[in-house]
């Protein structure tokens, strides 16, 4: 099991909002960073830090942090937003990289 | 723009070690960390480990054991050695760019550019 919890996962109606979150001891410490994975391709860089875009990516994705919870916020989700997403961040002992174990999105 | 190439065996018998390398290409070596990530077929992404610029490594405790990460600044190339490998260790293989910052007393961690993948099935 991974030290970063994830819904494993989220369906959200297109043009809706849709919040995706990741709990974990570590992240009152740490920013995670979030990627987004279609079938059959590397992940892509989404939301890092405590909320910066990759040049590319869509306003619509956003990043937030509160206590033990961070999330990923997509305002307005479009179809091609349908995807696995992955948050990532250091481990509860600080000395390592952990994934959560990554959210199904389905745009209905 | 950055971009990471990767190589490797896809193909390996229980026991053999894995051997991918991942060059750099367009950027600098530089301040990063470079990391080494897996997918194992229908399963999420695990952080194999990471070696950074100065030489300096980290490696997940599951796979510390088998796993060596290596670089040559002087290629911009790095590399992942797994030993002992079973078909456990099928997985698809990627490098990535990673970097850290800090806000305030928050540190985070990135990976912003990534290879394409590198499928390795492990079977006699």
């Amino acid at each position: 099991s991974s030290e970063l919890t994830q819904d494993p996962g989220v369906s959200v109606a297109l043009g809706q909002i849709v919040r995706i979150t990741c709990q974990g001891d570590s992240l009152r410490s740490y920013y995670a960073s979030w990627y987004q994975q279609k079938p059959g391709q590397a992940p892509v860089l989404v939301v890092y830090g405590k909320n910066n875009r990759p040049s590319g990516i869509p306003d619509r994705f956003s990043g937030s942090s509160s206590g033990n919870t961070a999330s990923l916020t997509i305002t307005g989700a479009q179809a091609e937003d349908e995807a696995d997403y992955y948050c990532y961040s250091r481990d509860t002992s600080g000395n390592h990289r952990v994934f959560g174990g990554g959210t199904k999105l389905t745009v209905l | 723009q950055v971009q990471l190439q990767q190589w490797g065996a896809g193909l390996l018998k229980p026991s053999e070690t894995l051997s991918l390398t991942c060059a750099v290409y367009g950027g600098s070596f530089s301040g990063y960390y470079w990391t080494w990530i897996r997918q194992p077929p229908g399963k999420g992404l695990e952080w194999i480990g990471e070696i950074h610029h100065s030489g300096n490594t980290n490696y997940n405790p599951s796979l510390k054991s088998r796993v060596t990460i290596s670089g040559d600044t002087s290629k911009n190339q790095f590399s992942l050695r797994l030993s002992s490998v079973t078909a456990a260790d099928t997985a698809v293989y990627y490098c990535a760019r990673g970097g850290s910052g800090v806000i305030f007393t928050y540190y985070f961690y990135y990976m912003d550019v990534w290879g394409k993948g590198t499928t390795v099935t492990v079977s006699s």
